[in-house]
């Protein structure tokens, strides 16, 4: 079983529609927590960064994290064609290692 | 501004060569991370390190060396090329170990073919 196991995707919406990505995790030493996009033959670049439990927002996204269920989930509310990528959701011990997740592709239709 | 940058971009090589991929960073992090990342596996990680001199394996190192003579560079040496090694190659970094600054900041990728 991987340490991380993300929503395969892919993932088809209409310009405006609320996005749902979602993962979760067996490591409970996981104490950091990350959602990453990349774009198409692009470097992943860090979009969410959360520390333990609770909810971060950043404008149209919010990152979720229950240690309880040891659940990862990120929202985009608002969803437009430039968020069409690939998400990566990702958990990281203090050691600073991260284990990431396959990825799900998004595809935002105008 | 700090970034972090891949050389070369596109590599096409022969079955059994050696291969040395570069990765060269400016932003003084102590953790730097190869990974590869192939359709269906996600990004899987091969070497990394944690400071000057140290090196660790990943989940996917056979085949591979890295070495850490300095803070800005961690080249991956493919010792004898693969046609399985044909991949997409990332190298990232991040601050350092219990800083709690564990995100980590790739690079543009090289694309890697093994005839």
């Amino acid at each position: 079983q991987k340490e991380v196991e993300q929503d395969p995707g892919p993932l088809s919406v209409p310009e405006g529609a609320i996005v749902s990505l979602n993962c979760t995790y067996s490591n409970s030493a996981f104490q950091y927590f990350m959602w990453y996009r990349q774009y198409s033959r692009k470097g992943p670049e860090l979009l969410m960064y959360t520390y333990s439990s609770g909810n971060k927002e950043d404008g149209r996204f919010t990152a979720q994290v229950d240690k309880s269920s040891k659940y990862i989930s990120l929202f985009i509310r608002d969803s437009q064609p430039s968020d069409s990528a690939t998400y990566l959701c990702a958990g990281s011990t203090n050691a600073g290692k991260s284990t990431f997740g396959d990825g799900t592709t998004l595809t935002v239709k105008p | 501004d700090a970034e972090i940058t891949q050389s070369p971009r596109h590599k096409i090589t022969e079955t059994g060569r050696q291969v040395t991929l570069a990765c060269h960073q400016t932003w003084n992090h102590n953790n730097m991370f190869w990974y590869r990342q192939d359709l269906g596996h996600g990004l899987r990680l091969i070497h990394y390190s944690y400071g000057v001199q140290d090196t660790n394996k990943g989940e996917v190192s056979d085949g591979y060396s890295v070495s850490r003579s300095n803070t800005e560079d961690l080249p991956l040496t493919l010792e004898s090329a693969a046609s399985s090694q044909t991949s997409v190659y990332f190298c990232a970094s991040s601050e350092g170990a219990g800083t709690g600054e564990n995100e980590q900041f790739f690079g543009p990728g090289t694309r890697l073919t093994v005839l």
